[in-house]
């Protein structure tokens, strides 16, 4: 079953300008993460908010989490033509590490 | 530190086919995960493996895939025999997280088998 769900599913911007994603997610949880994908390529591991944080940063990274609301947004500031990438959140499933994917958000920065 | 290796990057079959997949983890990640990521999708998990034990394979098409972790470190992930709806991005990650620790940490992927069944 999926868990967390991405909104938007494509974005569009231009170079310079901020990026917002969201995700929302059905059960509780410890921790949310965000994980990119470039095209053709494997997941990389962008950052880790847990259940006791409202805001995390990672240098232009901004991630925000809601527990009440089952929601989280990732914030991409000074979008750059090499973030052009699809972005998914994860939530941990059990105690066992098993990561449940939301549907992904395809971000376009055009130069 | 080397990533999480994969081979092949890339395999094309024909339906009723069989297929293998390997996988070298990081080294000293006692977790390993198959995901199945259909265009489109995110990453579906298979199967886990907690050192060379099986800790979740509920989503593991069984009559036709099977998968193993030898001595704990390289895996193997077959499909036997392979369909159509099989054509996907085959994902191994790796974890330092244990089944009895907090869970859910962080993950890291290989570059994936591209599979195309025909």
């Amino acid at each position: 079953s999926q868990q967390g769900e991405e909104d938007p599913q494509a974005l569009s911007i231009q170079e310079g300008e901020n990026a917002t994603m969201n995700c929302s997610y059905k059960t509780s949880i410890n921790n949310l993460q965000w994980y990119r994908q470039n095209s053709g390529r494997g997941l990389v591991h962008l950052i880790l908010i847990r259940s006791n944080e409202r805001e995390k940063h990672s240098g232009r990274l901004r991630v925000t989490l809601d527990t009440s609301k089952k929601s989280s947004s990732l914030l991409i500031t000074a979008s750059r033509a090499a973030d052009t990438a699809s972005y998914f959140c994860a939530t941990p499933w059990n105690q066992g590490g098993k990561l449940i994917f939301g549907q992904g958000t395809e971000l376009s920065v055009k130069p | 530190e080397a990533g999480v290796a994969q081979s092949p990057r890339y395999k094309i079959i024909e339906k009723r086919q069989s297929v293998a997949f390997w996988c070298n983890p990081i080294s000293g990640h006692a977790t390993l995960y198959w995901y199945q990521q259909i265009l489109g999708q995110g990453p579906k998990l298979l199967i886990q493996f907690q050192n060379n034990g099986v800790v979740d394979d509920s989503q593991l098409p069984k009559d036709r895939f099977s998968a193993e972790r030898l001595k704990g470190v390289d895996s193997t992930l077959k499909i036997q025999p392979a369909k159509l709806e099989d054509s996907a991005v085959y994902l191994c990650a790796s974890s330092l997280v244990t089944v009895t620790g907090t869970g859910g940490g962080e993950q890291y992927f290989g570059p994936g088998t591209r599979l195309t069944v025909t």
